[in-house]
């Protein structure tokens, strides 16, 4: 089973300040079909998860563009160019290269 | 809109039965996969296992000898059921459509509370 391990675990942002998440996994999430099954998510407090970024890097429908993903093989980053209020909650990782399907531990973002 | 809702018992006892069906509306159920995620109060998120449309299932292993998920095409249903359940499997069970060519978890459930308490 694959390990993704993000850092750091809390993060308390200024509005309008950048914020940095990494991602890193325990073996390469590189498919055999050249595709990168690495995927982030934001749990908003009392609500489901959503999608954010699919395959690395690209935006799902509707996600500002300050919300960026970068990364390759074992080393994943989610950024936040302008950090807004609706963007607290708690940002997750997870891996769909290989089965079962892992999250990482979840980063917590607040606004200070 | 796509819509999933999860239904079924908030409470279980302790070695009895979870049982949890997920109703999509707004799409068929075919042919994507669609999945079982939970999430302990206060804790991650943890991925249990999906199903195919065409009854094919893939489970986590840590779950896998406990776990059975169905899938009802005819009624746009996929269930889940976790046999033997302790204290430890009390939590917030989402169902999410899983790999659909493109996007993994793209609709979630609203969560249901499981607690497993005698």
């Amino acid at each position: 089973e694959i390990v993704m391990t993000q850092t750091p675990l809390s993060l308390s942002v200024t509005p309008g300040q950048p914020a940095s998440i990494s991602c890193k996994s325990s073996r390469s999430l590189l498919h055999s079909d050249g595709k990168t099954y690495l995927y982030w998510y934001l749990q908003r407090p009392g609500q489901s998860p959503q999608l954010l970024i699919y395959e690395v890097s690209s935006r799902f429908s509707g996600v500002p563009d300050r919300i960026s993903g970068s990364g390759s093989g074992t080393d994943f980053t989610l950024k936040i160019s302008r950090v807004e209020a609706e963007d607290v909650g708690v940002y997750y990782c997870m891996e769909a290269t290989h089965l079962p399907r892992t999250f990482g531990q979840g980063t917590k973002v607040e606004i200070k | 809109q796509v819509q999933l809702r999860e239904s079924g018992p908030g409470l279980v006892k302790p070695s009895e039965t979870l049982s949890l069906i997920c109703t999509v509306s707004g799409v068929s159920i075919s042919p994507s996969y669609w999945s079982w995620i939970r999430q302990p109060p206060g804790k991650g998120l943890e991925w249990i296992g999906y199903i195919y449309y065409t009854g094919t299932t893939n489970y986590n292993p840590s779950l896998k000898s406990r776990v059975t998920i169905s899938v009802d095409t005819s009624k746009n249903q996929f269930s889940l059921s976790l046999t033997s359940v302790t204290a430890a499997d009390t939590a917030i069970y989402y169902c999410a459509r899983d790999y659909s060519g493109t996007y993994v978890f793209d609709y979630w459930g609203q969560g249901a509370l499981v607690t497993v308490s005698s």
